[in-house]
């Protein structure tokens, strides 16, 4: 059972303009959503989280989005640029355990 | 430098030979975790561990062990190892994973290629 779920595998866009990356989730107990980036060869790395109780945190050009009666999460990277190439995950947080999504592959082209 | 280091980084074996990937963190984190990736099903928490001696089932357990005698070090056993856990692991730490946060943000080690034979 997938608790986490990211429908588009790949995402392109221009240099410049607005990336918006989207996750949906199954249980409206989790308590922290959190953004991962990973380049190729390398571990993931924490982007950006927000609370249950927040619908929006911004940090940056990331921005991430709760809706929590559609539980939808999505991220926003404004502007795109090439060095944002990489495989997002969204992860949710319960207690003690972590679910991650299957990953979205951005790609901004110069 | 704060890491979280993984050893081996490749690892190729045959099946049934027990083998151990190791995992250490410098952050005195409190929480560590085990994860694989696998085509498809992006990563899946395999076991883990609020503090020494304090370990959890994650997702996917069956076929992996874990110990955590010391706060740094979390090893990942596969006592027989079978071709469908073929994967990329990666091993990650928290401060915790209470209040959000710094506390839940999971720093990743640079994973291990494993693959069963």
């Amino acid at each position: 059972d997938q608790q986490v779920k990211q429908n588009s595998p790949s995402l392109s866009v221009q240099e410049g303009r607005i990336s918006i990356l989207n996750c949906d989730y199954t249980n409206s107990m989790f308590d922290y959503f959190l953004w991962y980036k990973k380049y190729p060869a390398e571990g993931p790395t924490f982007l950006i989280s927000i609370s249950s109780i927040k619908d929006k945190n911004e940090d940056g050009r990331f921005t991430v989005f709760l809706n929590k009666s559609a539980k939808h999460l999505s991220l926003h990277i404004v502007p795109s640029q090439p060095g944002d190439s990489a495989v997002y995950f969204c992860a949710v947080n319960t207690g003690n355990q972590f679910y991650f999504g299957t990953g979205t592959s951005l790609t901004v082209i110069p | 430098e704060a890491q979280v280091t993984q050893n081996p980084r490749y690892l190729i074996t045959v099946t049934g030979k027990k083998l151990t990937v190791t995992c250490s963190q410098n952050m005195n984190h409190e929480y560590m975790s085990w994860y694989r990736q696998d085509p498809g099903l992006g990563l899946r928490q395999i076991y883990y561990s609020m503090n020494v001696e304090v370990t959890d089932k994650g997702d996917v357990p069956e076929g992996y062990k874990v110990s955590r005698k010391e706060k740094r070090n979390f090893p990942l056993i596969l006592e027989s190892p079978s071709p469908n856990q073929t994967s990329l692991y990666f091993c990650a730490s928290s401060l915790n994973t209470v209040g959000g946060g710094a506390h839940n943000e999971q720093f990743f080690g640079p994973g291990t290629r494993l693959t069963v034979l």
